[in-house]
């Protein structure tokens, strides 16, 4: 089936800083999500992506979809406190959504 | 309430009890989902119904059970689970086709632990 590495697993970071996460595959896809989950909840859809090369911002956060449909990134700037949690990358192909392993961020005051 | 809620939050079963988990979803969605997630692994798909038939079963031992009265409601009966049962159970509503992406809702999950 298909499979999404995504990296890194886990990230610290101090306060301000920018952090950038991605997920690779050797599959295409049609649509890239990314979703961030906080503690105790479930995942909550932050970005789509629906065509290759496509660079999408939502407030500090910007994803793109890479232009081989093979990839995509996510990037976080001025990180605050309340990024903490799991970000999920997920790709959609032939009806089928996989999910990425997840980065466990944590942001050091 | 909102959104898709789900109960129990935690739920502790030793291997030869019966539980049910359930969800409900007051956003009129027409498709729902079963997930479980375990640590540090993807989410795993496990079934999903789609205006109350069930469409999707990933390969799923017979010890889940899912079960959808009606559009709004869904529910996992588990029996004779094995400790590494043990995950994050996350129900997701949506609207339209569940075959071609339209944006999932989820839950906060049951935390099920089996001993």
């Amino acid at each position: 089936g298909q499979q999404l590495n995504q990296s890194p697993q886990s990230m610290f970071i101090q306060e301000g800083e920018d952090v950038s996460m991605n997920c690779t595959s050797s599959s295409i896809f049609n649509t890239w999500l990314w979703y961030k989950q906080d503690p105790g909840e479930g995942p909550v859809l932050l970005i789509a992506l629906y065509k290759a090369g496509e660079l999408t911002s939502n407030g500090r956060l910007t994803a793109q979809f890479g232009i081989t449909r093979k990839d995509s990134f996510l990037n976080i700037s001025a990180s605050i406190p309340s990024d903490v949690g799991i970000y999920f990358c997920a790709g959609l192909a032939d009806g089928q959504l996989t999910f990425g392993s997840g980065t466990q961020l944590t942001v050091l005051p | 309430e909102t959104g898709v809620t789900q109960t129990p939050r935690h739920l502790v079963m030793g291997m030869t009890n019966k539980k049910s988990l359930k969800c409900e979803q007051h956003l009129g969605h027409n498709a729902m989902y079963w997930y479980k997630q375990s640590a540090k692994k993807p989410l795993e798909l496990m079934f999903v119904y789609s205006l109350e038939e069930r469409v999707e079963n990933n390969s799923v031992p017979s010890r889940f059970s899912p079960e959808c009265p009606n559009s709004s409601h869904l529910f996992l009966h588990l029996h004779t689970l094995q400790p590494e049962d043990s995950a994050l159970y996350l129900c997701a509503s949506s609207q339209g086709s569940w075959s071609s992406y339209n944006e999932q809702f989820f839950g906060p999950g049951t935390r099920l632990t089996v001993l």
